[in-house]
């Protein structure tokens, strides 16, 4: 079964720092990856998704995440935060083969920014 | 506006009882997928809903069950409550067409509370 590695449970950042939120998964073969965002008070919304190609891919409001195969991981930056950024921040692997629908959920990582 | 839209929004239930939860999709989509998000994890796959059959389903046990009706929308059934069912329960929909890289879309999510 897959899992999905998330390294921060709670990030605190003051504004216009970098952010980059670890994420790796545990499956071996070819997967869809995704970061799911939730504002507060908010529904869980799609931030970025790599399915092939190029591993850099970027996602709304100034996002991107990077690819790195040998080392299963999916790591989320941002070069400046802002106060408005503030949500949990949720990373999720899906099996690309044939039959499968599941997409697995790392535990999440609160981020806060302070103004 | 999620697009796709859940009800209830809380729930309250006794052990043993049964709950049914709803759940309209995004307009345009024909998938339905529900997951359960205990306090403090990630979201957790219980089953999806393509052509009014359940395709694909985690690792939830048979007290859980569901159903998708002709125009899409979806219930969770939920039977002999158990106070660690207590959750948010999270509606998503998608577009078959694209599978495995379709984006969930997500609802609010319904709170349940076994007491």
């Amino acid at each position: 079964a897959q899992s999905v590695s998330q390294h921060n449970h709670h990030v605190i950042l003051s504004e216009a720092a970098s952010l980059e939120l670890g994420c790796n998964y545990s499956y071996g073969g070819t997967v869809n990856l995704f970061w799911y965002v939730q504002y507060p008070g908010q529904h869980l919304q799609l931030l970025l998704k790599y399915f092939s190609g190029d591993p850099l891919v970027k996602g709304i409001k100034g996002f991107e995440a990077e690819f790195i195969k040998s080392k299963f991981s999916f790591n989320l930056r941002k070069p400046s935060v802002q106060w408005s950024d503030t949500a949990e921040y949720f990373c999720a692997v899906m099996d690309s083969g044939a039959g499968s629908y599941q997409l697995t959920f790392g535990k999440g990582t609160k981020l806060s920014v302070i103004p | 506006d999620a697009g796709v839209t859940q009800s209830p929004t809380h729930l309250i239930k006794t052990r043993g009882q049964q709950v049914t939860l709803r759940c309209s999709p995004k307009s345009g989509h024909d998938t339905v997928s529900w997951y359960q998000q205990a306090l403090g994890q990630g979201p957790q796959f219980i089953f999806q809903y393509y052509e009014e059959e359940e395709r694909q389903r985690g690792n939830f046990p048979d007290r859980f069950s569901g159903h998708q009706f002709p125009n899409y929308s979806s219930e969770l059934n939920v039977n002999a409550l158990l106070l660690g069912d207590s959750a948010l329960y999270l509606c998503a929909s998608s577009l078959s067409l694209t599978q495995g890289g379709s984006p969930l879309h997500f609802g609010n999510g319904t709170r349940l509370t076994v007491t």
